[in-house]
């Protein structure tokens, strides 16, 4: 069955880095496009980022853009987001989900539990 | 840039009656090429990740009962809940996935049994 498993969260300090990582199997994620979304506490859904089953197209957030980066590495069928100058906006829930094959323009079929990411001195 | 707005913010619905959720985006989600709308249905329940329900604007995923549906083009959407069931209470998103990102989503509609 498909499995998409975030870690990586924790605390973290406002102007500092952190590194998510997303574990998946049950899928062929080298056809994949992945994407990050984020959940604030008590609040609405963020579309946050998008890459390509390639690794060729990435996509961002206003909101995000210029400070965090997305990756895949299809040896290892795994997704990561590279977040950089952390603010306190930034707290959130990162969830990874599951694009389309070969577009990105398709539903979100599936979605890992989340990780936590609080930013806070 | 695009805009996605649901109402109402809440709903209260005795059980087995019928609950509407609207969502509408500023621009058209619609393709004139495969004449598709770009827009899918999401459930989230406390504690969980969302769950995607209904995609195309009217497709069910696998899996989910057909108590829920999905109607609208172009701009104007709507997800019908049938007949509500306890296990119906949750969060309802809409989401636009049509053409460039951002893949905006709708603030979210909460439904409640009354």
């Amino acid at each position: 069955q498909v499995q998409l498993v975030e870690s990586g969260g924790g605390v973290v300090q406002p102007g500092g880095s952190l590194r998510l990582s997303c574990a998946t199997s049950g899928f062929t994620f080298n056809s994949c496009s992945m994407h990050w979304v984020r959940q604030a506490p008590g609040k609405g859904l963020e579309w946050v980022a998008v890459i390509s089953y390639d690794g060729s197209s990435k996509y961002y957030a206003d909101s995000v853009k210029g400070r965090f980066t997305i990756s895949r590495d299809n040896s290892k069928n795994t997704l990561f987001l590279q977040m950089n100058s952390l603010s306190t906006d930034d707290t959130a829930v990162y969830y990874c989900a599951k694009g389309g094959v070969a577009t990105v323009m398709a539903p979100f079929d599936y979605w890992g539990q989340g990780t936590l990411v609080p930013v806070s001195s | 840039d695009i805009v996605m707005t649901q109402s109402p913010d809440s709903l209260a619905v005795s059980l087995g009656e019928r609950a509407t959720i609207n969502c509408k985006s500023s621009q058209s989600v619609l393709y004139s090429s495969n004449n598709k709308n770009y827009l899918a249905w999401y459930q989230q329940k406390p504690g969980q990740p969302p769950k995607l329900l209904i995609y195309w604007a009217s497709i069910r995923e696998s899996g989910v009962p057909d108590r829920f549906s999905g109607s609208g083009s172009g701009t104007d959407f709507t997800l019908t809940i049938s007949s509500l069931q306890a296990e119906d209470v949750a969060v309802y998103y809409c989401q636009r996935y049509y053409h460039t990102p951002p893949f905006t989503f709708g603030p979210g509609t909460k439904v409640d049994i009354k």
